[in-house]
């Protein structure tokens, strides 16, 4: 099993609509999680941490499940400019991020 | 520039041949990671450094690849002899902490080919 786990998608939607998607991870003992932007061809970026309480960064909303070993990412009013890569990370312990394959968005006009 | 550099930004090379992969980071990072990313694969951890040492080495594939760091500051991953399944974007990163801020600061990344 993988230690992170997306849905690749894609995920098409329309400018405006809200877009929400999941990752699972394997070990219990994960203590930081985290979701990154990659666009096409770039590195990835740090878009957000998560948080046990569930957080939001403008249109930006992640929440963490622990019993549930999951976390979500929820896009409220896309824009174009969200069309990227989603890569979910979980902190492995000490130093080690483990990274998922990623969720592909794709906003149209 | 401010941030991570890599060169080259793309190679492509025979089978069989050796490669060197380089990477600056930021200025004043003491931790250093290389990552491999495949096409539609999530990155695949394969070293880290801590100032010159390297902790963990366990993601690396095989002997044929090996990483060295010098004076704190640039690192090179070498393969030798590379096979067509090494072909990938190599992804260095740095970060002040070690990991526990989570906010890695990645390259570029320099996408080889093997023929």
């Amino acid at each position: 099993r993988k230690e992170v786990e997306q849905d690749p998608g894609p995920f098409n939607v329309p400018e405006g609509a809200t877009v929400a998607f999941n990752c699972t991870y394997s070990n219990s003992a994960s203590q930081s999680f985290f979701w990154y932007r990659q666009d096409c061809r770039k590195e990835p970026k740090l878009l957000m941490s998560v948080y046990s309480s569930g957080n939001e960064d403008g249109r930006f909303t992640a929440q963490l499940n622990r019993a549930s070993q999951y976390i979500s990412l929820l896009i409220r009013d896309s824009k174009l400019s969200d069309s990227a890569t989603y890569l979910c990370v979980v902190e492995r312990g000490d130093y080690k991020l483990s990274f998922g394959a990623g969720t592909t968005v794709t906003v149209r006009a | 520039g401010a941030g991570v550099s890599q060169s080259p930004s793309n190679k492509v090379t025979e089978k069989g041949k050796d490669v060197e992969l380089r990477c600056d980071p930021i200025s004043g990072h003491t931790a250093l990671y290389w990552y491999r990313q495949s096409l539609g694969q999530g990155l695949e951890f394969l070293i880290y450094f801590q100032g010159n040492s390297a902790p963990d080495k366990s993601g690396l594939p095989s002997d044929r690849f090996s990483a060295e760091r010098t004076g704190g500051s640039v690192s090179t991953l070498t393969i030798q002899r590379t096979q067509q399944e090494d072909s990938a974007v190599y992804l260095c990163a740095s970060d002040l902490s070690g990991g526990n801020t989570g906010e890695l600061f990645f390259g570029e990344g320099s996408r080889l080919t093997v023929l």
